[in-house]
């Protein structure tokens, strides 16, 4: 049972334009989404998050946007960037109390010079 | 900046042989996770501690996984007899979570296993 999914495995984006990552989830309980940073050979970085109480969440170049009655979220990078590059992954867990986060199964994103 | 530390680094060892993973969390966190990634997937949680204590230990294959937090600081994995299905990356991470809510959680750079 995939509560949280990426549906894209990849994707490949011209450096400076828009990088667009969704995930979607199923678990009604979810009330907080995190994304995470990956690099080969090393752990996930924490890169933003977003409450259910909030449908946008913007940090610098990065922006998560949350449609609650969709149950959808994306993030958003703009301009991307070389170093941009990496695998993201989405998360989501519950706000009240130390919960696991849920992961998706990520998405590797490339971003071309 | 502080870091949650793990060792070793990669492991390769035979299948039925056991080994040990170890984690240092972020000085002053009280709840450690171990999560495990099979490659092409997301992280999956195996263990979390709140200090010394197991609260979800749902998805440990306890009959080969063991893991321990004594002091309620650092902590140990253990697998005995390792599985060719074992092959992964074990991931460490922490979290202050002494407010109530949820806090970010710090990830280590992971251990990589394989088994053969």
């Amino acid at each position: 049972d995939q509560q949280v999914k990426q549906n894209s495995p990849s994707l490949s984006v011209q450096e400076g334009r828009i990088s667009i990552l969704n995930c979607d989830y199923t678990n009604s309980m979810f009330d907080y989404f995190l994304w995470y940073k990956k690099y080969p050979a090393e752990g996930p970085t924490f890169l933003i998050s977003i409450s259910s109480i909030k449908d946008k969440n913007e940090d610098g170049r990065f922006t998560v946007f949350l449609n609650k009655s969709a149950k959808h979220l994306s993030l958003h990078i703009v301009p991307s960037q070389p170093g941009d590059s990496a695998v993201y992954f989405c998360a989501a867990t519950r706000v009240q109390g130390a919960q696991k986060l849920v992961f998706g199964q990520g998405t590797r994103l490339t971003i071309n010079p | 900046e502080a870091e949650v530390a793990q060792s070793p680094r990669y492991k390769i060892t035979e299948k039925s042989q056991a080994v040990a993973f170890w984690c240092d969390p972020i000085s002053g966190h009280a709840t450690l996770y171990w999560y495990r990634q099979i490659l092409g997937q997301g992280p999956e949680l195996l263990v979390q501690f709140q200090d010394e204590s197991v609260v979800d230990d749902s998805q440990l294959p306890k009959d080969r996984f063991s893991a321990e937090r004594l002091k309620g600081v650092d902590s140990t994995l253990k697998i005995q007899p390792a599985e060719l299905g074992d092959s992964a990356m074990y991931l460490c991470a922490s979290s202050f979570e002494r407010t109530g809510l949820q806090e970010t959680q710090y990830f280590g750079p992971g251990t990589r296993l394989l088994v053969l």
